[in-house]
């Protein structure tokens, strides 16, 4: 079966503190994986993605997320978060079919 | 910057009533994705088209939910009759169609029926 799973719902972290999103999934081949920001009011937005090569990929606004195939894993970092970080961040796999599955969302919140 | 473009972005509307949300994808993009939103079960696949062909509409209310693409710089997305539990914001999506190639989000189309 193809899914992604968010195992977190929301994470509150201070900023200026590091952050790790967790996403984990499930398929059959060599995974395409993104992560995705959605601001409020907003479509989603993509922050970085996976295909092949180099397990730590780097994306947009100081992102970097690492694919771990033994664990099934592509976890999301930032090393120091900012206030407008605050958003909610979609794991995604693209599967066969041309489509593109989703998790459920995290949602971040940044305290002061 | 190319950008999916959604109308209207706000929809208040009566049960009963017809909704026509309407998405310009990005051009040069062969696939279209319609998705719903909502608190309780987050980003639902509703139908998607590649080279303007639906390939799959499994996660629609086929009795009440259509989706099409008259041409290339259009995909529409009908609900008739309309029902307060269609209530949600409603994305379109395009992209190339490819593995490595990331969808690009509208800013949604948020409906209400009461």
């Amino acid at each position: 079966a193809q899914s992604v799973t968010q195992p977190d719902i929301h994470i509150t972290v201070s900023e200026g503190a590091s952050l790790e999103l967790r996403c984990n999934y499930s398929y059959g081949a060599t995974p395409y994986l993104f992560w995705y920001v959605q601001s409020p009011g907003q479509g989603l937005q993509l922050l970085l993605k996976y295909f092949s090569g180099d397990t730590l990929v780097q994306g947009i606004k100081g992102f970097e997320a690492e694919f771990k195939r033994s664990q099934s894993s592509f976890n999301l970092r930032k090393p120091s978060v900012h206030w407008s970080d605050a958003a909610e961040y979609f794991c995604a796999l693209f599967t066969g079919g041309f489509k593109t599955i989703f998790g459920a969302g995290t949602r971040l919140f940044v305290k002061a | 910057d190319a950008r999916v473009t959604q109308t209207p972005r706000h929809k208040v509307t009566e049960m009963g009533q017809e909704v026509t949300m309407r998405c310009q994808p990005i051009l040069g993009h062969n696939t279209v994705f319609w998705y719903r939103q909502t608190m309780m079960q987050g980003l639902e696949l509703l139908a998607y088209f590649r080279n303007r062909a639906p390939l799959d509409d499994s996660g629609m209310p086929k009795d009440r939910f259509s989706a099409e693409m008259p041409d290339a710089t259009l995909a529409t997305l009908k609900i008739q009759p309309s029902e307060p539990r269609d209530s949600a914001v409603y994305f379109c999506a395009s992209g190339r169609g490819q593995e490595n190639s990331p969808l690009h989000f509208g800013n949604g189309t948020r409906l209400t029926v009461t």
